[in-house]
Parts: structure tokens; C-alpha cells; sequence
């Protein structure tokens, strides 16, 4: 059973545009949402991460817009540039079970110079 | 180091052999995971070491897989009798006071292993 839905699976973008990945998850016990990018080769590195008390989070060209109620939240990157070009993968995590955690099934961006 | 380091870096082992993985988390951080990346997959959880506690196992497919961390710092991943569905990208992390509040998993550059 997946618990974290992760669309599109790709995505191409023009640069200067906006991409926007989608999650949506089942667990309510969740408390931390971070999105991590991966580099090829690189292992994942945290990019912005929300907590369940705020419904969105901004740094720099990276927001995070967090629906609790539909149990969903979404990364979009302004500006997109080339270097943005990653695999991109949002994550579900509960602190009181050590936080491990559940991944989406992750996002390849493409951003077209 | 100022980062989690792993190795190998590749692995290529014949089916049905064991092989091991080790992982050097950040110095002094006393959470360590495992996660396996399989082709075009997200990443799975395996494994978590908490300090001196237990162990959490719930994700190990098999018990073909285990794993350990000695003096809370080095940990190795084993796989026995490997089979041709173990080839991924095993990926370490390590945190700091994970069951405390929220905090970043720093992860390595992965094991990439292949199994003919």
C-alpha cells in the first residue's frame, strides 16, 4: 500500500516557469513534510520542509503549500533554472516513531535553458 | 569527514552470495537509518538505530537482510544470499534527537548494488 502519492512522475519545464510537484498522503499521524532533491549519483539532500500548524512555507523560490484536510501538499519552484534539474521526492515523517521516512515515489524536472 | 560516508561505492556480487555495506554516520549523530532505492522507485525504509536502543526492523524485506551499529556509530548492512531483486542503491542517513523534535536526515551517496 502506497502511503505517499507523488505526480507527476516527470516534468518539463521551460526556464523562468513555475514547476509544481503533488503529494498526497494517508496517515494522519504524520507530523513533518520535507521534500528532498537528488542529484544523479548524489544522495538525497533536505530542500524545505513544513510543519502541520501553517499552511505554507517560503524560501526563495521554493514554497510549500501544506491542505491538511485533504491531506495533501505541494512543492513549486519559481523561476525554475537548468540546476533545478533533479529528481525531486516529498516525504511524510512521524517524530514519535523516530522519525523515519515515507517517501513519494519521486519527480524527474527537467528545466529546459 | 563533515559527511555521512558509505562504502563501496558500487558493488557487483554474483547471486546468492552475502555481501556487506557500511555507512559512517556524521560524528555525533545518534540516529542512523537505511533506505534501498530500487530503479526508477522511491526510496524504501529498512532499518533505524536510535542510540542504545533497539533497533526498528519493520522494514527489512527479508531475513536474508540484517544489520548492525557498533559503539553507535559505524553500522553495516548485510545481505545474504543475495538475489537479483536485492540490486538497488542503498542509501545511509544519519540525524540528531530524532524522537526529540523535527530534524534534518543527512544522507550518503548511496551503495550501488548489483546482483547477476
Amino acid at each position: 500500500q502506497q502511503q505517499v502519492k507523488q505526480s507527476p512522475q516527470s516534468l518539463i519545464v521551460q526556464k523562468g516557469g513555475i514547476s509544481i510537484i503533488n503529494c498526497a498522503y494517508e496517515n494522519t499521524a504524520f507530523d513533518y513534510f520535507p521534500w528532498y532533491q537528488q542529484f544523479p549519483g548524489k544522495g538525497p539532500a533536505l530542500l524545505i520542509a513544513i510543519r502541520p500548524d501553517v499552511s505554507e512555507k517560503k524560501e526563495g523560490r521554493f514554497t510549500i503549500s501544506f491542505n491538511k484536510s485533504a491531506k495533501q501538499f505541494s512543492l513549486h519552484i519559481m523561476d525554475s533554472q537548468p540546476g533545478d534539474s533533479a529528481t525531486y521526492f516529498c516525504a511524510c515523517e512521524q517524530v514519535t516513531s523516530g522519525s523515519r521516512l515515507t517517501f513519494g515515489e519521486g519527480t524527474q524536472l527537467t528545466v529546459n535553458p | 569527514g563533515a559527511g555521512v560516508s558509505q562504502s563501496p561505492s558500487n558493488k557487483v556480487t554474483e547471486k546468492g552470495k552475502d555481501v556487506e555495506l557500511r555507512c559512517d554516520p556524521i560524528s555525533g549523530h545518534t540516529a542512523l537509518y537505511w533506505y534501498r532505492q530500487s530503479l526508477g522507485q522511491g526510496l524504501e525504509f529498512l532499518i533505524y538505530f536510535q542510540g542504545n536502543s533497539a533497533p526498528d526492523k519493520s522494514g527489512l524485506p527479508s531475513d536474508r537482510f540484517s544489520a548492525e551499529r557498533t559503539g553507535g556509530s559505524v553500522s553495516t548492512l548485510t545481505i545474504q544470499r543475495t538475489q537479483q531483486e536485492d540490486s538497488a542503491v542503498y542509501l545511509c542517513a544519519s540525524s540528531s534527537s530524532p524522537t526529540v523534535t523535527y530534524n534534518e536526515q543527512f544522507f550518503g551517496p548511496g551503495t550501488r548494488l548489483t546482483v547477476l
